[in-house]
């Protein structure tokens, strides 16, 4: 099993809508989260972090849920140039601290 | 500013030859690592370094060495390439615990 998991999609939506994207983690022990973005066979780029209270970048919002060990990403009011494969990574306290990827959600944003 | 570079960007090689993808960081991250992207199957690590002489495995290393002699550089042999080694290869460093890894351009390596 996968340390990380998300669900792979194609999440397809209408511009202008909100979109919401889950990643669960299997260890517990996992300290560090993050969302990277990757276009089409392109290198993955670091989006945000996700802290402990919760971030937000303009339209887009992580939250990190320890209890239920998730962590998501919210995207309003998506744009045509959202779409992209976004991936999840934890990082484990104790651990080698190398980024370890889930396989990504797929987005399109359609006209 | 450089950040990582990948050579080479494509690369075809026929079953059983042998082959070395380089990495190199301008960055003075300790941390470098490479991994490969399938359809599907996201990015799974291959080896990882945590600082200079120190290398480890990760999730699917057969077929593969590394080494680690500077803190610059992070070169992948492939030893006798294999059509399952078709992939796309990405090399990253980071900071270590603040987990924020920067990418190479990627090598898309076919093996025929």
């Amino acid at each position: 099993r996968k340390e990380v998991e998300q669900d792979p999609g194609p999440f397809n939506v209408p511009e202008g809508a909100t979109v919401a994207f889950n990643c669960t983690y299997s260890n517990s022990a996992s300290q560090s989260f993050f969302w990277y973005r990757q276009d089409c066979r392109k290198e993955p780029k670091l989006l945000m972090s996700v802290y402990s209270s919760g971030n937000e970048d303009g339209r887009f919002t992580a939250q990190l849920n320890r209890a239920s060990q998730y962590i998501s990403l919210l995207i309003r009011d998506s744009k045509l140039s959202d779409s992209a494969t976004y991936l999840c990574v934890g990082l484990v306290r104790g651990g080698s601290y190398i980024p370890t990827f889930g396989r990504g959600t797929s987005l399109i944003v359609h006209p | 500013n450089a950040g990582v570079t990948q050579t080479p960007k494509f690369q075809v090689l026929k079953t059983g030859q042998s082959m070395t993808l380089q990495c190199a960081q301008d960055m003075n991250h300790e941390y470098m690592s490479w991994y490969r992207q399938d359809p599907g199957m996201g990015l799974r690590l291959i080896h990882y370094s945590v600082g200079a002489g120190i290398t480890d495995q990760g999730e699917v290393p057969n077929g593969y060495n590394v080494s680690r002699s500077t803190t610059e550089d992070f070169p992948l042999r492939l030893l006798s390439a294999a059509p399952s080694q078709t992939s796309v290869y990405f090399c990253a460093s980071s900071y270590g615990t603040r987990g924020e890894a920067f990418f190479g351009q990627g090598t898309r390596l076919t093996v025929v």
